[in-house]
């Protein structure tokens, strides 16, 4: 089955440690997304890459990068993760989001603890 | 203003029986897609079903359908013959038309189906 996959699904880090994070996805799909979500809020994006186009949101800190090597794979890198930074993090992807019925298919998640 | 607005932060609805789960947009655009999400516990994202702002009729998958009232701008999405695998966070999204990548999300309503 086509799908997105996230790994690791728990990642348990050290203030200050950086860590990376991976999506992959068989869905063949141009746009990768990264968000991010705490506890009872709605996701909050990141970034996207369509194809090798890097769009960063305006509020996204400086801490937090994202590289995409190829189609399939994305990464989430944080360089200095604090507390405040502990959350799931969600890769979704979607075919066209130029067009409005473009449907986001997300992974499974990896929920990061920062000690 | 919010894009979307889910005012029930949390519903009970007894296994077996049919639940509504409120969800209103705000938009200037002709052109939009509204989407549901299932999240539980585990944390993924689940893609429940998709209207589109020309359809005519209500979208349904399974037992999931989606009330979609144009002139009230509300899309609410109607879970029937409630199951305990139900019990989920539900997350209402907007895609507007010439936007591109931005998916708005509400602040997703707490569903507890009850044995």
């Amino acid at each position: 089955d086509a799908m997105v996959i996230q790994n690791p699904r728990y990642q348990v880090t050290q203030f200050g440690k950086p860590v990376t994070l991976s999506c992959s996805q068989t869905l063949n799909h141009n746009v990768m997304y990264w968000y991010q979500q705490k506890s009872s809020q709605a996701p909050k994006l990141l970034f996207h890459y369509y194809d090798k186009d890097f769009n960063n949101e305006a509020d996204t800190p400086d801490n937090f990068q994202s590289r995409r090597p190829n189609t399939s794979f994305c990464f989430l890198d944080i360089r200095s993760p604090g507390l405040g930074d502990a959350a799931m993090y969600l890769c979704a992807t979607s075919r066209d989001p130029g067009h409005y019925t473009d449907t986001q298919y997300f992974g499974p998640g990896t929920r990061l603890t920062v000690l | 203003a919010q894009k979307i607005t889910q005012t029930q932060p949390g519903m009970f609805v007894q296994e077996k029986e049919a639940v509504t789960l409120d969800c209103t947009y705000d938009t200037s655009d002709q052109s939009y897609g509204l989407f549901w999400y299932k999240q539980p516990s585990s944390g993924e994202m689940i893609f429940l079903i998709y209207q589109g702002s020309y359809d005519e009729q209500n979208a349904t998958e399974g037992r999931y359908s989606l009330n979609f009232q144009k002139a009230r701008k509300s899309a609410n999405l109607v879970i029937s013959a409630s199951q305990l695998g139900d019990s989920a966070m539900y997350f209402c999204a907007m895609r507007e038309g010439g936007t591109g990548n931005q998916f708005y999300f509400g602040t997703g309503t707490s569903l507890t189906v009850i044995p």
